[in-house]
């Protein structure tokens, strides 16, 4: 079956425009995560929904940076404002949901930002 | 800060060889820990993971050692191939957190 996507693959801007970064998780998963990935740095937790709502926004860097999920499905991460040091691989990931412990996460191949 | 502390950055064994990468955590509320691949271009995808009722977990030729009075778990990948070659990422949670807290990775390479 059909993985996480995400759209675009690559994606260069200039400093202070806004950015929109989408992903299509695995269908009938409710649980959604974006984390973003610096070179040489581990994968940082961005924020996490579960349906519709975002019950844990703590990872997010900085008020540029917003989330919204709709239908219970596809997912937008928006940075406004762009600054050089957003430049990473943003990563998508989904799962069953719930609160189970070993709740397996799938990750979308990510979207390289470039902010010249 | 780091949650988890991965070690080496970088690894190099010849095809054959048992890497080995290890990682170590403080949060003893950790009760879930997934080891990820990933190959360039592409998103970390689960290797294996343990839970911490058990020292060792085995799937083909990854092994998973968990000590868990010295709070460190480690990756042994057996019989190493060059299509073993990626990056691998250590990672753990609690069980009621939703976010899964990263090592920095370990970039292998096996030689041929």
């Amino acid at each position: 079956g059909a993985g996480v996507s995400q759209s675009p693959s690559n994606k260069v801007t200039e400093k202070g425009k806004d950015v929109e970064l989408r992903c299509d998780p695995i269908s009938g998963h409710t649980a959604l995560y974006w984390y973003r990935q610096s070179l040489g740095q581990g994968l940082e937790f961005l924020i996490y929904f579960q349906g519709n709502s975002a019950p844990d926004k703590s990872g997010l860097p900085s008020d540029r940076f917003s989330a919204e999920r709709t239908g219970g499905s596809v997912s937008t991460l928006t940075i406004q404002r762009t600054q050089q040091e957003d430049s990473a691989v943003y990563l998508c990931a989904s799962s069953l949901g719930g609160f189970l412990g070993t709740d397996t996460q799938y990750f979308g191949p990510g979207t390289r930002l470039t902010v010249l | 800060q780091q949650q988890v502390k991965q070690s080496p950055q970088s690894l190099i064994v010849q095809k054959g060889g048992i890497p080995i990468i290890n990682c170590a955590y403080e949060n003893t509320a950790f009760d879930y820990f997934p080891w990820y691949q990933q190959f360039p271009g592409k998103g970390p995808a689960l290797l294996i993971a343990i839970r911490p009722d058990v020292s060792e977990k085995k799937e083909g030729r990854f092994t998973i050692s968990f000590n868990k009075s010295a709070k460190q778990f480690s990756l042994h990948i057996m019989d190493s191939q060059p299509g073993d070659s990626a990056t691998y990422f250590c990672a753990a949670k609690s069980r009621s957190g939703y976010a899964l807290n990263f090592g920095k990775g370990t970039s292998l390479l096996v030689t041929p």
